[in-house]
């Protein structure tokens, strides 16, 4: 397994198009996550799935995006309308956890950048 | 809510020791990570703590008090290639992790 991908690592878009990010997790990893980061910031949280359900989305998040797993491998984050302050990495993450037991321990993927014109 | 802070940017010299300390205030807590990130990379795990104590691993070690809700990640032997940006980071409920805004750590020959 090479770890986390991501497709494509960089996209230049204009204001209003939509603009779909895929991400293939480590194989046996049950739990998958979508960050966004922009320069000197940490990670922010967007949604995450376990399997195939999408157990979380950030309150702040538009409704705008929108993100799938469909049968708990690969997942999509769709931007919809992009904006000039959509701009940023988008990153995925993966872990594997059962029951109550936590490592703490995600495996990030090299992100997609965004550029929205 | 939860909120993470933790300085902005470290300088410390090669061969030295250095403290990126991390406060938080969450709804819950599960266990506090750290992460690193090299510029243009993806953030790797370093550490992660559930409980109270140090945990060491080679030249990094962290730390965490959860009843003042504080911890750190020492790094010893500093060397040009751990100029990075590190993370701390929590889990509130053992679902998604939250991360902070992160410190710049700049090593100097």
């Amino acid at each position: 397994d090479t770890g986390v991908s991501q497709d494509p690592r960089h996209k230049i878009t204009k204001r209003g198009q939509n603009v779909t990010f895929r991400c293939d997790p480590i194989s046996e990893h049950n739990r998958l996550y979508w960050y966004r980061q922009t320069l000197g910031q940490g990670p922010e949280f967007l949604t995450y799935f376990q399997n195939e359900a999408q157990l979380e989305k950030s309150r702040l998040l538009s409704d705008r995006f929108s993100a799938e797993r469909p049968k708990g491998s690969f997942s999509t984050l769709e931007i919809q309308r992009t904006e000039q302050g959509d701009s940023a990495m988008y990153l995925c993450a993966s872990s594997y956890q059962t029951g109550g037991a936590n490592t703490g321990e995600l495996f990030f993927g090299e992100g997609s950048r965004l550029t929205v014109l | 809510g939860q909120s993470l802070e933790q300085p902005s940017e470290v300088t410390a010299v090669e061969g030295a020791i250095v403290q990126i300390n991390c406060t938080y205030q969450t709804s819950g807590f599960y266990g506090l990570s750290w992460y690193q990130q090299h510029d243009g990379g993806a953030p790797t795990f370093l550490s992660y703590n559930a409980l109270d104590g140090l945990e060491e691993t080679g030249r990094f070690s962290s730390f965490l008090s959860r009843s003042d809700s504080y911890g750190y990640l020492l790094l010893q032997e500093l060397q040009m290639k751990d100029s990075a940006s590190y993370f701390c980071a929590v889990y509130p409920q053992g679902g998604k992790l939250i991360f902070g805004q992160g410190t710049e750590l700049s090593v100097k020959p």
